[in-house]
């Protein structure tokens, strides 16, 4: 049971280059979410998924794209990549959305744009 | 608007003295109170859910209390493997997004 995965664990990109964060879960949850996380800044929700099918914007949306693939998966994409997108990303998921369940992390991609 | 502030930002103890960390909230109703730990270069993992006010819940050196308007996690006889960065988070009852607002965390460093 690995629980919530993600690759790459780290990534170097330039100014305008694309690429895609690969999440996936393996606790038969329902919702899915993928974080950034900066240097006094918390953790900020960039998108969410409630379901397979559905996805909703979070707080930091832009300059991000999201699917859910499956109800195992939910990807990232940065269509082209900023300084300002230089972050910590984090996929959590959640048995869904009836009730209050915790968050369950991923171990993280680390991420630089030069 | 919903927020979640933590103080203080960081935290050094001596190995057994005893300290809390504190986590203020405002939210529109509060659905669940969240305590997570973070190592470094790692995820965020899961401590406690404290759902209304009054609530203790315990694990090991570790007690997290709920009131209105703030939370406590009270660290007893603190050792060196209890340093990280602790994250506070809540979970409001408006919008049933499942959607979590976290505080900045407190970074906590346990000298021997």
């Amino acid at each position: 049971n690995a629980g919530v995965t993600q690759t790459p664990k780290f990534q170097v990109l330039k100014t305008g280059q694309s690429m895609t964060l690969q999440c996936a879960q393996d606790m038969n949850h329902n919702s899915m979410y993928w974080y950034r996380q900066d240097p006094g800044m918390g953790l900020r929700l960039i998108y969410y998924s409630a379901s397979e099918g559905t996805t909703d914007k979070g707080e930091v949306p832009n300059g991000y794209n999201v699917s859910r693939l499956n109800k195992r998966e939910f990807s990232l994409r940065l269509e082209s990549a900023a300084p300002s997108q230089t972050s910590v990303y984090f996929c959590a998921s959640t048995p869904g959305l009836a009730g209050t369940y915790e968050q369950y992390f991923g171990p993280g991609t680390r991420l630089t744009v030069t | 608007e919903d927020q979640v502030t933590q103080s203080p930002e960081a935290l050094r103890l001596q190995e057994g003295e005893s300290s809390s960390l504190n986590c203020s909230y405002t939210v529109s109703g509060l659905r669940g109170l969240f305590w997570y730990r973070q190592d470094p270069g790692k995820g965020p993992e899961f401590l406690f859910t404290l759902y209304s006010a009054g609530e203790e819940k315990e694990k090991e050196r570790l007690k997290a209390t709920l009131t209105k308007k703030e939370s406590f996690l009270h660290i007893t006889a603190p050792k060196p493997e209890d340093s990280a960065t602790y994250l506070c988070a809540v979970q409001a009852r408006s919008g049933n997004t499942g959607k979590l607002i976290f505080g900045q965390g407190t970074t906590l460093q346990v000298k021997p």
